[in-house]
């Protein structure tokens, strides 16, 4: 069974692009979170979609947004981008129930912004 | 609001030696508690989860954690540590009816020949 896919591994924009970051979850998963990775913050929550629905949103700014396809795979965007979001941004995939399952997680991107 | 806490943002052992890595959780209903583990470069690994269902629950790689509901704790272990169990470990808690998890700071760990 295939684990968590996450595209592109490394990336490096320049303040003030946007960036998209893709998650293929594992098959038959329905859930996807997402996670911001920095030394100074930790691993802070952006948000969970489950079945195309954006469940749950944590404390960040609107530049970051998100969404779900019907195949459950998933994409989240940063707009307008600062020296702050440099992070690893982690996905999460748990499922097929809605919740408490554990969520297993693919390796990352790396983003860095300069 | 449920939250976790690890005490001790580093920790040193011998190879061989008893690995404890400590958890506490707030929350105000039964929790959901994982650790996780994080190589250098890497995902997260699930190592265990507890779910209600066993106080003592048993995970990969030797690990397991109890659930103590008196002292709000869920504390990792395992009797002898190998120098591939250097890596960062996360305490996480589960929010509510959804798959959000909370994390606590994490723990480095590192294993001395």
């Amino acid at each position: 069974k295939a684990g968590v896919t996450q595209t592109p591994r490394y990336l490096i924009k320049t303040r003030g692009q946007q960036v998209t970051l893709s998650c293929s979850p594992i098959s038959g998963h329905r859930s996807v979170s997402w996670y911001q990775q920095t030394p100074g913050q930790g691993l802070q929550f952006l948000f969970e979609y489950f079945s195309e629905t954006q469940r749950n949103k944590g404390n960040f700014p609107g530049r970051f947004s998100g969404r779900q396809f019907s195949n459950s795979r998933s994409e989240m965007n940063v707009s307008t981008l600062e020296l702050g979001d440099s992070a690893l941004y982690l996905c999460a995939s748990s499922g097929p129930t809605s919740m408490n399952t554990e969520a297993f997680f693919g390796q990352g991107t790396r983003l860095t912004v300069v | 609001a449920q939250s976790v806490t690890q005490l001790g943002s580093h920790v040193s052992v011998s190879e061989g030696a008893l690995v404890l890595l400590r958890c506490n959780y707030s929350s105000s209903v039964p929790p959901y508690l994982f650790w996780y583990v994080q190589y250098p470069n890497q995902g997260l690994q699930l190592l265990l989860k507890y779910t209600s269902a066993a106080t003592l629950v048993k995970g990969i790689n030797g690990f397991e954690a109890e659930f103590k509901k008196s002292e709000t704790s869920f504390h990792l272990t395992k009797p002898s540590a190998h120098m591939s169990d250097a890596a960062e470990y996360f305490c996480a808690v589960s929010e509510g009816a959804t798959n959000k998890l909370i994390f606590g700071t994490g723990t480095l760990l590192a294993v001395q020949p």
